[in-house]
């Protein structure tokens, strides 16, 4: 079945400091999602990609969807306190549109 | 948000009970899903409907049905429940505004099987 990796699983970087997180699809996704989920709270969208090869940026997040459409990145540029949390992508493939697969996560941590 | 709330926010039971989950959103959207989120796995799909009695496995469906009777209630039932159940379970809705996709989750159930 189709599978979608992250890496790394975990981060610690202190306040200042760039922060990227990677994701990988065993297959092709139409879409690639991203969300942020604080601890002890529920996953918030961020944003959607859907061209090969897009960017989008808000603020200090970069997004990035791969050529192939099978991997996207997050970068996170001089990283604050409330950057803190986990970091999942998700898609749906282009044969089972309905199902949205996430990544196991990226969880962030932010020294002061 | 999106109107979607989950109950109970808190639930703790013993093996082999039956648990019943409940996802209740108010917006009459089409598709909902149920995840369950555990450390180092993040979040795997369940069950998920896409209308009114229409419903497929996720990643992860063993030990778990789901039923949609009304557009706003997806049920996910645990028939008897495992300790291996014992997890953070999401409910999520799909929403399309503006040629963008997203889910919006609910707050999640704690629910642990002793």
């Amino acid at each position: 079945g189709q599978q979608v990796m992250q890496i790394p699983q975990y981060q610690h970087v202190q306040e200042g400091e760039d922060f990227t997180t990677y994701c990988n699809s065993s297959t092709t996704l139409s879409n690639i999602q991203w969300y942020k989920q604080r601890p002890g709270g529920h996953p918030v969208f961020l944003i959607q990609l859907v061209k090969s090869g897009e960017v989008k940026k808000q603020k200090r997040l970069t997004f990035q969807f791969g050529e192939a459409k099978k991997n996207s990145s997050l970068h996170i540029t001089a990283t604050q306190t409330t950057d803190v949390g986990t970091y999942f992508c998700a898609g749906h493939t282009e044969t089972s549109y309905d199902k949205v697969i996430f990544g196991p996560g990226t969880s962030l941590s932010v020294i002061p | 948000d999106a109107g979607i709330t989950q109950s109970p926010r808190h639930k703790v039971t013993e093996t082999g009970t039956p648990v019943t989950l409940r996802c209740h959103q108010t917006e009459n959207h089409r598709y909902m899903y149920w995840y369950r989120q555990d450390p180092g796995h993040g979040l795997r799909l369940i069950h998920y409907s896409y209308g009114v009695k229409d419903t497929d496995k996720g990643e992860v469906s063993d030990g778990y049905s789901v039923s949609r009777s009304k557009t706003e209630d997806f049920l996910l039932t645990l028939e008897s429940a495992t300790s291996s159940q014992t997890s953070v379970y999401f409910c999520a809705i799909s929403l399309h505004r503006e040629a963008e996709e997203k889910l919006f989750f609910g707050s999640g159930t704690q629910l642990s099987v002793l």
